[in-house]
């Protein structure tokens, strides 16, 4: 099984900065099979980016992934008042498919 | 636009069991697999499976093999999650998602199912 880890845990920025967050996996995760989600509180989990670095659909274009093999990023320049939330990174190239643990991003 | 509505919040006895329902809208509901995925307490999300809308067939990650069932009724566009002889253990927030075609990343979800097992 793959693990993900994400860091930093917990990312505080003020709106208008820029925020990178990391995924690191065990192994290489095949064919870049790696997205994004976004969740705030009470919501569903929202899809922003998938195969590492295509924006999902009507995702804006401040978010930006990027990354290959174990090693990968979510990149949102210019954090608006809505970004502020936490993120998950989810492999899909092996079974079972496994999430990390999630940064938070919050407001400074 | 795509939807997907949960059931609400459960709360049951160990031992009992409990069925989580999924209401799909705004897509082909055969078109696409419905996933399930659980956060427990303090725990990271976890994928639990899938089943196929179109052949029916429901593949169960190991750790969810014997108590929990996916199903689906297309006529109404619900998808099902069951869990037989309930276990402290499976309080959790469970999630449906559509898993994208041939893939396995899930582009809309629920909002998710809160179930609580407790005597």
């Amino acid at each position: 099984e793959i693990v993900l880890t994400q860091s930093p845990d917990t990312l505080s920025l003020s709106p208008g900065e820029r925020a990178t967050l990391s995924c690191r996996a065990s192994q290489s995760v095949s064919s870049n099979y790696l997205a994004w989600y976004q969740q705030k509180p009470g919501q569903a989990p929202r899809l922003l980016i998938f195969r590492a670095s295509t924006r999902a659909t009507d995702i804006p274009d401040r978010f930006s992934g990027g990354g290959s093999g174990t090693d990968f990023t979510l990149s949102i320049i210019r954090l608006e008042p809505e970004d502020f939330a936490v993120y998950y990174c989810q492999q899909y190239g092996s079974s079972p498919y496994t999430f990390g643990q999630g940064t938070k991003l919050e407001i400074k | 636009q795509v939807q997907l509505v949960q059931s609400g919040s459960e709360l049951e006895r160990p031992g009992a069991s409990v069925k989580v329902s999924c209401k799909a809208s705004g897509y082909t509901f055969t078109d696409y697999g419905m996933t399930w995925v659980r956060r427990a307490p303090g725990q990271r999300l976890e994928w639990m499976g899938w089943v196929a809308t179109d052949t029916r067939e429901p593949t169960y990650a190991q750790a969810f093999t014997g108590r929990f069932v996916f199903s689906f009724d297309n006529t109404i566009t619900t998808a099902y999650l069951q869990i037989f002889s309930l276990r402290a253990e499976d309080t959790a927030v469970y999630y449906c998602a559509r898993k994208v075609r041939g893939l396995y990343y899930f582009d809309y979800w629920g909002q998710g199912t809160l179930v609580t097992v407790s005597s």
